[in-house]
């Protein structure tokens, strides 16, 4: 299994900027989750996904974010318009609906200048 | 939302000292899980925790579902360079982490 599958590993964009950032999930897994990485804050919760369906998005900061689950295989998390505070790396990860194990992938570390 | 208090922030050993490190929960929990996260990488697990008052090995790890299921502890032996890396904790059932220990070994 190639694991949870993260795009782009790095991202350089302007303030402004729309930043698409992309998930593949481990197959099979049901439970989709993202995070947000920065020094300040730690490891934040931002939304999970039951079965494609957001379960939870209390995390997300702000209007500009939003993320969706089209299908089993794939997310989306959408910044826009982008601003400096954004930059962190940000996690995704999956596990089977009620499973204890969660498996990140390596994460997209977003720059906005 | 479950507050969940991850000490210490850091910490810095020598190489063979063993290391404690320790969450705490304002809320019951299901189940305690410990990762570890490697520079560059995402948080890997490194032992679950089921009942309360559960103790667990995993080789030089050691970690303990406390008996209110509002805390546990991980313990390392006998640390060795490789150790490094930020150690979190997490809880079910929503899967927030605590704000991770950054653990440093010198040689």
């Amino acid at each position: 299994d190639a694991g949870v599958i993260q795009s782009p590993r790095h991202e350089v964009t302007e303030m402004g900027q729309e930043v698409t950032l992309r998930c593949k999930p481990i197959s099979g897994h049901n439970s989709l989750f993202w995070y947000r990485q920065t020094m300040m804050r730690g490891l934040e919760l931002l939304i999970y996904f039951n079965n494609n369906v957001p379960i939870d998005d209390s995390g997300m900061p702000e209007d500009r974010f939003s993320a969706k689950m089209p299908n089993a295989s794939f997310s989306t998390l959408k910044i826009q318009p982008s601003e400096p505070r954004d930059s962190a790396v940000y996690f995704c990860a999956s596990r089977l609906s009620g499973a204890n194990v969660l498996t990140f992938g390596a994460g997209s570390r977003l720059t906005v200048l | 939302g479950q507050q969940l208090n991850q000490s210490p922030q850091s910490m810095f050993i020598q190489e063979g000292e063993d290391v404690s490190m320790n969450c705490t929960s304002s809320s019951i929990f299901n189940t305690w899980l410990w990762y570890k996260q490697d520079p560059g990488e995402g948080p890997v697990l490194l032992i679950a925790l089921y009942k309360a008052g559960e103790l667990t090995s995993n080789g030089r790890l050691t970690a303990q579902f406390g008996i209110t299921r509002k805390d546990s502890f991980l313990n390392i032996s006998a640390s060795i360079p490789s150790d490094v890396g930020i150690y979190f904790c997490a809880g079910q059932p929503d899967m927030r982490f605590g704000a991770g220990t950054r653990l440093t070994v010198k040689p």
